[in-house]
């Protein structure tokens, strides 16, 4: 158990539709990332958060955004969706640099 | 953007031999991380590596940290049906709070 909590673990929508994707990070730590890992591919990195900033930008598309709360959870939201947003999204968090992983939301767009 | 190649894409062996992946990067990283990914999970860190040269080893796992930083190798020695698997390297440019960009990944399977 890497401590990284991810809510919901399965969801299944339609096109068109938006999304929000929760995780609480680990005790103490003020980083959070979201990363996108499509159908046996590697981890594209979306977006890092610290202390409730914005930190770094990846491939993240304009239909997604992100956010970090006071309490140091971030909710990652997607939106307009479509077939190709079909993922696993995982986020991690991080104190001293080694990121932990969340077992991630798997999203299903139908 | 940095890129992060891996080799070999996947491996086929069996119980009881040893594994060699490694990494090259297209500009330096300040740490290298190796991670390993079951089926459905999320990445679980194996070896975290910090300077230039180093050899680290946790159990049957020994990864180095190349001399050029652009560079890392991760050892699997006497595979058990455990191993299977999908192993990411990932690199970060700078200590502390730094996204990891991640290489396309090893997917190890053994043969029974």
């Amino acid at each position: 158990d890497s401590g990284v909590t991810q809510t919901p673990k399965h969801l299944i929508t339609a096109t068109g539709q938006r999304v929000t994707l929760r995780c609480s990070p680990r005790s103490g730590d003020l980083s959070v990332y979201w990363y996108q890992q499509s159908l046996d591919q590697g981890l594209q990195f979306l977006i890092q958060y610290y202390n409730g900033e914005e930190r770094a930008k990846g491939n993240i598309l304009e239909r997604f955004s992100a956010q970090q709360f006071p309490d140091l959870h971030s909710e990652l939201n997607l939106s307009s969706l479509e077939l190709g947003d079909s993922a696993l999204y995982f986020c991690a968090s991080s104190r001293s640099g080694e990121l932990f992983f969340g077992e991630g939301s798997r999203l299903t767009v139908l | 953007g940095q890129q992060l190649n891996q080799s070999p894409q996947s491996m086929f062996i069996q119980e009881g031999e040893d594994v060699s992946m490694n990494c090259t990067s297209s500009s330096i990283f300040n740490t290298w991380l190796w991670y390993k990914q079951d089926p459905g999970e999320g990445p679980v860190l194996l070896i975290a590596l910090y300077k230039a040269g180093e050899l680290t080893s946790n159990g049957r796992l020994t990864a180095q940290f190349g001399i050029t930083r652009k560079d890392s190798f991760l050892n699997i020695s006497a595979s058990i049906p455990s191993d299977v698997g999908i192993y990411f390297c990932a690199g970060q440019s700078n200590f502390g709070n730094e996204k990891l960009t991640f290489g396309t990944g090893t997917r190890l399977t053994i043969i029974p």
